[in-house]
């Protein structure tokens, strides 16, 4: 069991630029949550999937962004046409949402991905 | 809709000391999870303690244990012994079933040698 791991670890863009982040969660999580977190809050939840299924997306949420988990293994998060007021940490989190033992719901997050956006 | 509040933005203690961190949230549910995340600086997010919300038995691990006070949605956390190593931002997150994590704004804990 590695963890669950994010890449690339920093972005620096140019506004107007699009970025794409790509988490692997920890191999047996159904479940994958996008989070944001800028310097000095806790984090704010940006959405989830329940294998390849997105079931919740923050109303916070603008059009420029789009996340996908094609296989239910890794997610991948978009931002088109970025903004300077995206510049935060992008987390990702995974948890196992059931089985014989039952659901865990204990979230395990990644390192996360610096986005700056200049 | 579900809120967490830590009203500490910053606390301090001496290295060996003991340390409370207080959390509150608001929630119409009877049956979540409540959690403590520790984020060391530049560092990710790790899992503190939990609490099943129909426990009346508090959690504890290691030198961290909490305080659950259900009806008066209250969630402290207490470090004995801090420890260098335990300097971090201390989230407090409440979710309920397979949902989103709610996190309070964080507490600054700084251990003074």
């Amino acid at each position: 069991d590695t963890g669950v791991s994010q890449n690339p670890r920093h972005k620096i863009t140019k506004r107007g630029q699009n970025v794409t982040f790509r988490c692997d969660p920890i191999s047996e999580h159904n479940r994958l949550y996008w989070y944001r977190q800028t310097l000095g809050q806790g984090p704010e939840f940006l959405t989830y999937f329940q294998n390849e299924a997105q079931l919740e997306k923050s109303r916070l949420l603008s059009d420029r962004f789009s996340a996908e988990r094609p296989k239910g293994s890794f997610s991948t998060l978009e931002i088109q046409r970025t903004e300077q007021g995206d510049s935060a940490m992008y987390l990702c989190a995974s948890s196992f949402g059931g089985g014989e033992g039952g659901p865990s719901y204990e979230q395990y997050f990644g390192p996360g991905t610096r986005l700056t956006v200049t | 809709a579900q809120t967490v509040t830590q009203s500490q933005p910053e606390m301090s203690v001496q290295e060996a000391e003991t340390v409370t961190l207080s959390c509150t949230y608001d929630t119409s549910e009877s049956d979540y999870y409540l959690f403590w995340y520790k984020q060391p600086p530049s560092r990710q997010m790790i899992l503190v303690i939990r609490q099943e919300a129909y426990k009346q038995q508090n959690a504890t691990e290691n030198r961290f244990s909490v305080n659950f006070q259900k009806a008066a949605k209250s969630f402290s956390l207490k470090i004995s012994d801090s420890q260098l190593g335990d300097a971090a931002m201390y989230f407090c997150a409440y979710v309920q079933g397979a949902q989103k994590l709610v996190f309070g704004q964080g507490t600054r804990l700084t251990i003074n040698p």
